[in-house]
């Protein structure tokens, strides 16, 4: 049972331009969302993430939203830089547990010169 | 600030032999600690998880074990390694928010 789930396994985007990668959830009791980014051979490292009680989270580049009523979240990237290709994992935290988080398979983002 | 130190990077193994990848935080105290792996085209599972010295969860039934012998050290360990361990494993460490930081990864071969 998959409760987080990336349905784009990749995405490519030309230098410059908005780099939108989606990311839903199942479980209802979720209550906090992060983006990672992977190169390969290397751990993932934190970008951002949202509390359930927002919409929207910023921070430089990059934007986090989050639809609650769909249970959508997506991460926005703008400009797009070459150096912004790597695996985007999303993940989610449930509300009764400070421990797990739940991971989506990830999405392999290119972005062209 | 806090680190999190993971090694070996890279290990191949013949199957049958054992295991031991070893993790160490520094700059932080008591912090949770994880071991996940990624197979091959495919995401971050959660193996094992821990919240204190000796208090060790396991996520799935496998062929691996962990230990946490002191408060930043976190061993992943097997008796003897099946060619499906084969990965990329990774330890990451966390307080209370909820953030989990990850250290570089063990690429681990079987053959």
């Amino acid at each position: 049972d998959q409760q987080v789930k990336q349905n784009s396994p990749s995405l490519s985007v030309q230098e410059g331009r908005i780099s939108i990668l989606n990311c839903d959830y199942t479980n209802s009791m979720f209550d906090y969302f992060l983006w990672y980014k992977k190169y390969p051979a290397e751990g993932p490292t934190f970008l951002i993430s949202i509390s359930s009680i927002k919409d929207k989270n910023e921070d430089g580049r990059f934007t986090v939203f989050l639809n609650k009523s769909a249970k959508h979240l997506s991460l926005h990237i703008v400009p797009s830089q070459p150096g912004d290709s790597a695996v985007y994992f999303c993940a989610a935290k449930n509300g009764g547990s400070n421990y797990k988080l739940t991971f989506g398979k990830g999405t392999l983002l290119t972005v062209n010169p | 600030s806090q680190t999190i130190h993971q090694w070996p990077a890279t290990l191949v193994q013949p199957v049958g032999s054992p295991l031991s990848l070893e993790c160490t935080v520094e700059g932080t105290s008591n912090p949770n600690l994880y071991w996940y792996r990624q197979a091959a085209g495919r995401g971050l599972q959660l193996l094992f998880y821990s919240v204190g010295i000796g208090q060790i969860s396991s996520e799935v039934p496998q062929n691996l074990s962990a230990s946490r012998p002191q408060d930043r050290q976190f061993i992943l360990s097997s008796k003897k390694l099946l060619l499906s361990d084969s990965g990329f494993y990774l330890c990451a460490w966390s307080t209370g928010t909820g953030n989990q930081y990850f250290g570089a990864g063990t690429r681990l071969s079987v053959l």
